[in-house]
């Protein structure tokens, strides 16, 4: 079956980097894209931006252009999230999410577990 | 970017009760609209992608319809594991942008 677990809770200062991991397992990896969507407390689900797991093509929102870095390393079948320049507004649980698609209609079928971000002054 | 305008907010609703939450997009998007829904401390679940398709594994009582600017997603007989939050979701273009949530809460 698909899965996709994350890595655990951080607590970052103002001003820090972190980098999120999601390990996908139970398909290709290759075939699929896929998203990070944060959700901060209390509040509704931002999608951050994609990648490709094929060739790594990256689209990101444009809120977040110049502090979000999506990778992917094909032999691990991981995919990595860094977000920079950390401040309170970034505090959220970050979800990695797998894409479907049927026709041209694309969705987000599989979700990781999250990853709370807490940053701290 | 598209916005996406989820009404209402929050409603109280009985189990057995007819639940309809409704998507506005601020353009068309043709049949390009998902559904989620998100019990509080876990991830979102897909219900309905493509405006109107079921997702393997939910039950029948969730439905959608819609297309162009104006969705729905109806729970037809509201069953106690079903009190959550609702998201819809636009996949048309990026970034891809949701509506800010239903709360279906217990009357």
């Amino acid at each position: 079956q698909v899965q996709l677990v994350q890595s655990g809770a951080e607590v970052k200062k103002s001003g820090a980097s972190v980098k999120v991991s999601c390990k996908a397992s139970g398909y290709t990896f290759t075939t699929y894209g896929i998203s990070w969507v944060r959700q901060a407390p209390g509040q509704g689900l931002e999608w951050m931006g994609w990648i490709s797991a094929y060739n790594g093509n990256t689209n990101y929102a444009q809120n977040l252009q110049g502090r979000v870095t999506m990778t992917r390393d094909t032999s691990t079948r991981t995919v990595y999230m860094e977000l920079r320049s950390l401040g309170s507004d970034d505090t959220a649980v970050y979800f990695c999410v797998r894409e479907g698609q049927t026709g041209t209609t694309v969705y987000f079928q599989y979700w990781g577990q999250g990853t709370l971000v807490t940053v701290s002054s | 970017d598209i916005q996406m305008t989820q009404s209402p907010s929050s409603l109280s609703a009985s189990v057995g009760d007819r639940v309809t939450i409704t998507c506005r997009a601020s353009q068309s998007i043709d049949n390009h609209l998902n559904w989620y829904q998100q019990i509080p401390g876990t991830a979102p679940k897909l219900l309905i992608y493509a405006a109107s398709a079921l997702q393997s594994g939910v039950p029948s009582r969730f439905s959608g319809s819609g297309s162009g600017t104006d969705f729905t997603l109806t729970i037809s007989s509201l069953q106690p594991e079903d009190f959550a939050t609702y998201y819809c979701q636009q996949s048309y273009n990026s970034p891809r942008t949701f509506g800010r949530g239903t709360t279906v809460d217990v009357k």
